[in-house]
C-alpha cells in the first residue's frame, strides 16, 4: 500500500505566486518525520524542510512553510512569492521509526514567467 | 568536502551480467541508503543500513543485494541484470537515526540494462 501520496503529477505557476504541493502519508508509528526535497533538473536531491509528527507549530524555511494537518495526515509544501528557480521536482518523504524513509512519486512545478 | 560519492555516473550492461554500485560518504553518517529512481514512481527504498554491521530490506529488494563494507562504504549488486532494473540509482547518507536529520544524497548512477 502506498505510504506516501502526491497527487499532482504537474503544477504550474505564475512567477511571484504562491502554490501549494500536496502530500498525504499513512503510518501507524506514532514517531515519524516528514521531509519535502527539491530536485532540479540537474538531478540532486536537495533538502528544504521537516516537520516532526510531535511538533506543534508548522516548520518554516524561508519562502518554505509546511501546512502540517496531522489528524488529515496531510503535510503540504507551501512555497511562497515563486521564482524561475523554484521549477523542479518536489518529494515528499517520510521517515518511519528511527531509519526507514520512503518518498512519494513527486509534483514537477513549471514557475511561469 | 565530498560528502556522499557514488560510482560510476553512467554504465551500460547486458542482459544477466554483473554490477556493483559504489557508494562513499566521509561524513562520518551511521545510516546509509539506496534507492532507485524511475518516471512517475518517485524514489523507491531497496535497501538501507542503519549502522555498520546492519542492513535491511526496503520496498523493492528483488534482484539487489548490499554490503556496509565499513562505515564510510555502502555498495549495491546487481547479480544478473535485468531491464527492468534500467533505473537511476541513488545513495545517501544520514547522520543517526530518528529526529530531523536530513538524508544526503550522491549524485546518482544512470544504469541502462540492454
Amino acid at each position: 500500500a502506498q505510504k506516501i501520496t502526491q497527487t499532482q503529477p504537474g503544477m504550474f505557476v505564475q512567477e511571484k505566486e504562491a502554490v501549494t504541493l500536496d502530500c498525504t502519508y499513512d503510518t501507524s508509528d506514532p514517531s515519524y518525520g516528514l521531509f519535502w526535497y527539491k530536485q532540479p533538473s540537474s538531478g540532486e536531491m536537495i533538502f528544504l524542510i521537516y516537520q516532526g509528527s510531535y511538533d506543534q507549530q508548522n516548520a518554516t524555511e524561508g519562502r518554505y512553510s509546511l501546512n502540517f494537518q496531522k489528524a488529515r495526515k496531510s503535510a503540504n509544501l507551501v512555497i511562497s512569492a515563486s521564482q524561475l528557480g523554484d521549477s523542479a521536482m518536489y518529494f515528499c518523504a517520510m521517515r518511519e521509526g528511527s531509519f526507514k524513509t520512503i518518498f512519494g512519486a513527486g509534483t514537477r512545478l513549471f514557475v511561469k514567467a | 568536502n565530498a560528502g556522499v560519492t557514488q560510482t560510476p555516473k553512467f554504465q551500460v550492461l547486458k542482459t544477466g551480467q554483473s554490477m556493483t554500485l559504489q557508494c562513499a560518504q566521509d561524513m562520518n553518517h551511521n545510516s546509509m541508503y539506496w534507492y532507485r529512481q524511475d518516471p512517475g514512481m518517485g524514489l523507491r527504498l531497496i535497501y538501507y543500513s542503519a549502522s555498520e554491521g546492519t542492513t535491511d530490506k526496503g520496498e523493492v529488494p528483488n534482484g539487489y543485494n548490499v554490503s556496509r563494507l565499513n562505515k564510510r562504504e555502502f555498495s549495491l549488486r546487481l547479480e544478473s541484470a535485468a531491464p527492468s532494473q534500467t533505473s537511476v540509482y541513488f545513495c545517501a547518507s544520514k547522520l543517526q537515526g530518528g529526529g530531523n536529520q536530513p538524508q544526503h544524497f550522491g549524485d546518482g548512477t544512470r544504469l541502462s540494462i540492454l
